[in-house]
């Protein structure tokens, strides 16, 4: 089945600097891959997506990019701010099936 | 803004005793989900759910473990027999016609 690896686990930027947080996956049918943000005592929320037919794709500060070939996957933050301090998720669903594989997720930490 | 409710948010309970978890999903959605996390740990897929049958569960959603659209808008899972490794956080998801997975705030199951 899908596997999907997340690094780093912790990340701390100072504010207004940007921050990347990379994925790989291991499934070549996997075709959609969201990135979930997590707020302490709270849910994922979806903050982005892309689907495998696109390369990259942007939101105001945040983007993401997809290498097909080499099944990895980014999620970039530019000008940080004290608010994306939480814990990101990346993660994959195979063509084939609708659940979500997530990462072990990283814990992103803005600097004052 | 449409959101994933559940209830409750905290739900302690004994080992051996069964609990049920409850959700609603965003009203238009078809494709229901939970999801569980472990303190620390990734979030991982237990059952799907759609047209009132399970789509795909995991191997962690054993006999111990069924889940129930009984009305129009409520969604459970329930533990027959909790064991003390059924203590994690429990997320519902809904989804309509597309890809997008939303996710509720979670209840935090504590099993003593």
């Amino acid at each position: 089945g899908e596997n999907v690896e997340q690094h780093p686990s912790t990340l701390s930027v100072q504010e207004g600097d940007s921050a990347v947080i990379k994925c790989t996956y291991s499934d070549s049918a996997s075709n959609y891959f969201p990135w979930y943000k997590q707020e302490l005592g709270k849910g994922p929320q979806l903050i982005i997506d892309i689907r495998s037919n696109v390369g990259e794709k942007k939101d105001q500060r945040i983007a993401v990019t997809l290498n097909k070939t080499a099944k990895h996957f980014s999620l970039h933050i530019t000008e940080t701010q004290p608010e994306d301090s939480a814990v990101y998720f990346c993660a994959a669903s195979p063509s084939w099936d609708d659940k979500i594989i997530f990462g072990k997720g990283t814990r992103l930490h803005i600097l004052p | 803004e449409p959101e994933v409710t559940q209830t409750p948010s905290h739900q302690v309970t004994q080992m051996g005793q069964e609990v049920i978890l409850r959700c609603v999903p965003i009203s238009n959605h078809l494709y229901f989900y939970w999801y569980r996390q472990i303190l620390g740990q990734k979030v991982e897929f237990l059952v799907s759910f759609y047209n009132n049958e399970i789509s795909e569960k995991s191997e962690i959603f054993d006999d111990q473990f069924s889940v129930e659209r009984p009305d129009g808008s409520n969604f459970t899972l329930k533990i027959r027999s909790t064991k003390l490794e059924d203590s994690a956080m429990y997320f519902c998801a809904s989804r309509g016609q597309g890809y997008e997975q939303y996710f509720g705030p979670g209840t935090r199951l504590t099993v003593t």
